[in-house]
């Protein structure tokens, strides 16, 4: 089982809007629309932002938006914030039964 | 108030054992899938583990299978992962996640740290 592709780092400037891959297999993001996103900040846990590739929790704000092609999922967080900085992960559900997470992005807010 | 409060992390040595406890509040615990993740220090998320709030079925990660299992107490409200046959690179920070109908992870606690360390 090995994670989903994610790059390591993304950078932004206020207001800009950035984008972070998500790269899996048929086995994964391939076969399902259950591709979720986490945000966590340093020393907090992680939280839900986005669920299905595209849907919102409740609270969550709408400058951030996710999408999904073949096997790549992204998220796109727009009107950057400096409050947005932080480490993002990526996860999918399996044909194993099992859920994957990405190897995580660090935003930094310029 | 709803939350996840994990506990039972603690410092062990090489094969050894450790009991982690979730304790669930604020929301009807018994209807609820869960799930088990961890992060080692400075290092990305790992899923580890999924119980089915029936009890069965379970699933997890090669990584932990055959050493990790889940269990649950829905009279106490209480998840739990008994962590067997421990090594050096289980050492993490442990989070129980409840999941969100969609299989996803939406509500989390904020994690046990256990060390396996000589």
């Amino acid at each position: 089982q090995s994670a989903l592709t994610q790059p390591a780092s993304v950078s932004g400037s206020p207001g800009q809007s950035i984008t972070i891959s998500c790269t899996g297999t048929s086995s994964d993001i391939g076969n399902y629309n259950y591709v979720s996103w986490y945000q966590q900040h340093p020393g907090k846990a992680p939280k839900l932002i986005i669920y299905e590739v595209n849907k919102w929790p409740s609270g969550i704000s709408d400058r951030f938006s996710g999408s999904k092609s073949g096997n790549t999922a992204s998220l796109t967080i727009s009107g950057l914030q400096a409050e947005d900085e932080a480490h993002y992960y990526c996860n999918s559900y399996t044909t194993s039964s099992t859920w994957m997470f990405g190897g995580g992005t660090k935003l930094t807010v310029l | 108030q709803v939350q996840l409060v994990e506990s039972g992390g603690g410092v062990v040595q090489p094969g050894g054992s450790l009991r982690l406890s979730c304790a669930a509040s604020g929301f009807t615990f018994t209807i609820r899938n869960m799930h088990w993740v961890r992060q080692a220090p400075g290092k990305g998320l790992e899923w580890l583990a999924f119980m089915h709030h029936d009890g069965s079925p379970r699933y997890y990660a090669d990584s932990v299978r055959g050493r990790f299992t889940t269990s649950r107490d829905d009279s106490k409200n209480i998840l739990f992962l008994q962590l067997n046959s421990l090594r050096v690179e289980d050492t993490a920070v442990y989070f129980c996640a409840t999941d969100g109908l969609h299989w996803d992870l939406d509500l989390w606690g904020r994690g046990t740290l256990v060390t396996v360390s000589s």
